[in-house]
């Protein structure tokens, strides 16, 4: 099984949906983060939590929210779905007592907005 | 907010090629990294690298960080390198808040 897991893998939904992508880890760490990328911008950061009381908004913030139901989980919703959140959405970890900050991504999530 | 740009935008190689990717940012950091996305879309971390100089492979990577700079050398290309290369650098005080790059997008040829 991958280290962090990403569901669905892809999703097409209409304006006005609400949905939720999933991300679930097995590397143990305490910070969980989501990333936006979108072409030509690289990748962007939504919300990251450090441990599962810690909740902060990343550089984009709007029309997102999260959830971090244990250290292993941690959700991304989109409460009403608009067609420029069309984009790809990554899921990842880190560990800052990992020599490279043992940063690990899923696999990523492809989501199109109708 | 602090600046990260990569160059050049796009880059094609013949197998066997050396090549040299540029990331510049506009302000003090305490965590850079370099990750290769390869045509799948999957995302793999391929240094940390704040300062100082580290090799893997036919991949080796450089920051001078007083010059607020750092370079990612992949030497005698293969077309498994294809894909789009990202520098990030961390902004909090434990460098987790990643600020990445548009990338590089690479294309080596057989």
């Amino acid at each position: 099984d991958a280290d962090v897991t990403q569901t669905p893998r892809n999703r097409i939904t209409k304006t006005g949906k609400r949905i939720m992508l999933e991300c679930s880890q097995t590397k143990g760490h305490d910070r969980m983060y989501w990333y936006r990328q979108d072409p030509g911008l690289g990748l962007r950061l939504i919300y990251y939590s450090f441990d599962v009381k810690d909740i902060n908004k990343g550089e984009i913030s709007d029309g997102y929210s999260v959830s971090r139901q244990a250290q292993a989980k941690f959700s991304l919703s989109l409460e009403s779905a608009i067609p420029n959140q069309t984009a790809l959405y990554f899921c990842a970890t880190s560990d800052p007592r990992d020599g490279n900050y043992g940063y690990t991504f899923g696999s990523g999530t492809r989501l199109t907005v109708v | 907010g602090i600046q990260v740009e990569q160059s050049p935008p796009d880059l094609i190689l013949q197998e066997g090629a050396n090549s040299t990717l540029r990331c510049n940012f506009s302000d003090s950091v305490n965590n850079l990294q370099w990750f290769h996305q390869n045509p799948w879309g999957q995302l793999i971390n391929l240094f940390y690298i704040p300062s100082g100089t580290k090799q893997n492979g036919r991949l080796s990577a450089t920051t001078v960080a007083t010059e607020r700079y750092s370079l990612l050398y992949i030497s005698s290309s293969q077309t498994t390198d294809s894909g789009v290369y990202f520098c990030a650098v961390g902004l909090d005080e434990y460098g987790n808040k990643l600020v990445f790059g548009a990338g590089t997008i690479l294309r080596v040829k057989s």
